[in-house]
């Protein structure tokens, strides 16, 4: 159980056009999403948390008209990065929390993003 | 000062041996910890979560808890090399938040172990 997916797992684009990333629990409900970035060699960074029908809660310094995050239900969370840029490119990662274990968290497998 | 400190490694330790991952962490009102353990290239992958003061075995794995210290470990015995690898451990943070309640994650310890 607690399986997450994302998709696409890799995207190359070019600079200026915009990329939408899905993650969908498949055997669960989640009631919140995480969306983490991961520049290589480094740790995981907390972008934004959503919660299903409310609008996301972004950290500080990431631009939330930029990085345009829709929760619309309880099995699917989707990123979209405007305008990408090179300094974009990253390994996007989401996860998912379920409805019974409140802090455990389940991660997709993640999207390897390109901007040319 | 980091939220989350561990030792970036590597740490290299033979086949069979105990492989031990330590970690501090700075918010005293953390309640939940998790070690996650992320390939090269990969997501993370839950390990381990621990919840209270002591030792919590899961066959190879034992994740010990002090939080009066602000220190957690995992420790692996009969290491294998499949378990080389970044572990990484997170800390669940804004407890008072139950609708957000994150994981702040370290930068990671790589693991190689040595066939």
């Amino acid at each position: 159980g607690a399986v997450v997916s994302q998709h696409p797992s890799w995207v190359i684009c070019k600079s200026g056009t915009s990329v939408k990333i899905e993650c969908r629990s498949l055997d669960f409900q989640a009631t919140t999403m995480f969306w983490y970035r991961q520049f290589p060699k480094q740790s995981l960074m907390l972008m934004a948390t959503s919660n299903e029908g409310s609008k996301a809660t972004y950290e500080q310094g990431v631009e939330k008209d930029k990085f345009l995050i829709n929760h619309a239900s309880l099995t699917l969370s989707t990123l979209t990065v405007t305008s990408a840029h090179p300094e974009d490119s990253s390994f996007y990662i989401c996860s998912a929390r379920t409805a019974w274990s409140t802090d455990t968290q389940y991660f997709g497998p993640g999207t390897r993003l390109t901007v040319l | 000062q980091k939220e989350v400190e561990q030792n970036s490694g590597p740490l290299s330790v033979p086949e069979g041996a105990i492989a031990s991952l330590n970690c501090t962490y700075s918010d005293r009102g953390s309640q939940s910890f998790f070690w996650y353990r992320q390939y090269s290239g990969k997501s993370p992958e839950l390990i381990m979560s621990i919840y209270s003061n002591g030792d919590k075995e899961d066959g190879r794995f034992t994740a010990q808890l002090n939080k009066a210290s602000q220190y957690v470990s995992l420790l692996i015995r009969d290491s294998q090399p499949s378990d080389s690898a970044t572990y990484l451990c997170a800390p669940q943070t804004s407890p008072w938040d139950t609708g957000r309640r994150a994981l702040t994650f370290g930068s990671g310890t790589r693991l190689q172990v040595q066939p």
